[in-house]
């Protein structure tokens, strides 16, 4: 199947910096990519969806000043957590959807686990 | 808006087989997705239906009924390892549309 590489796979940061958060289709071009957020025993929650080449789309509630999203290329999303602090601690998953995927599957990263300190 | 409901938790028996629901309204729909997601792991694909009947792999198979929005993940011969969250999550009418997540039903199998 095909492959979604996300990096870094954890990070540990102070509270008050940014952090970034690649992630990248390795054998398929992503004109769609979907950020998550996991707290711990609850489900995936949507944050935004990223198109290559315009802004991202940010769900209700997601402060799109403090979580950065940059669709640069068809292989490459990036999501900066700002200013971090640690209610921001979370596992982040980018999801990708390949060009012309009408019927075919999400392929995930494999996850950022981000704790802020 | 979108709202998708699945059970929180199920237990089962190594060997048996269960059947976890889930129940969906949205605006507008272009398939259903299954998942597996073990604890501190990323969700791993288990099914995709976006016609209505019964879609089979091996131990696991999917059905999905669009008119009752309405879809059932049924696991066969269940073993350890199937103890994980399963996602039932739906996907909106064009292919840059959002895949939302339903809350995910966690499933404990015992000896």
């Amino acid at each position: 199947g095909a492959v979604v590489s996300q990096h870094p796979s954890w990070v540990i940061c102070k509270s008050g910096t940014s952090v970034k958060i690649e992630c990248r289709s390795l054998d398929f071009q992503a004109t769609t990519m979907f950020w998550y957020r996991q707290f711990p025993k609850q489900s995936l929650m949507l944050m935004a969806t990223s198109n290559e080449g315009s802004k991202a789309t940010y769900e209700q509630g997601v402060e799109k000043d403090k979580f950065l999203i940059n669709h640069a290329s068809l292989t490459l999303s990036t999501l900066t957590v700002t200013s971090a602090h640690p209610e921001d601690s979370s596992f982040y998953i980018c999801s990708a959807v390949s060009r012309g995927g009408m019927n075919t599957e999400a392929f995930f990263g494999q996850g950022t686990r981000l704790t802020v300190v | 808006g979108q709202n998708i409901d699945q059970p929180t938790e199920m237990t089962a028996t190594e060997g048996a087989i269960v059947q976890i629901n889930c129940t969906y309204q949205t605006s507008g729909f272009n398939g259903l997705f299954w998942y597996q997601q073990h604890a501190g792991e990323a969700p791993t694909f288990l099914s995709y239906n976006v016609l209505d009947g019964l879609e089979e792999k091996g131990r696991f198979s999917s059905f999905l009924s669009r008119s009752k929005g309405y879809s059932y993940l049924l696991l066969k011969e269940l073993q350890m390892k199937d103890s994980a969250s399963y996602l039932c999550a739906v996907r909106g009418y064009s292919s840059a549309s959002k895949i939302i997540f339903g809350s995910g039903t966690r499933l404990s199998i015992r000896p």
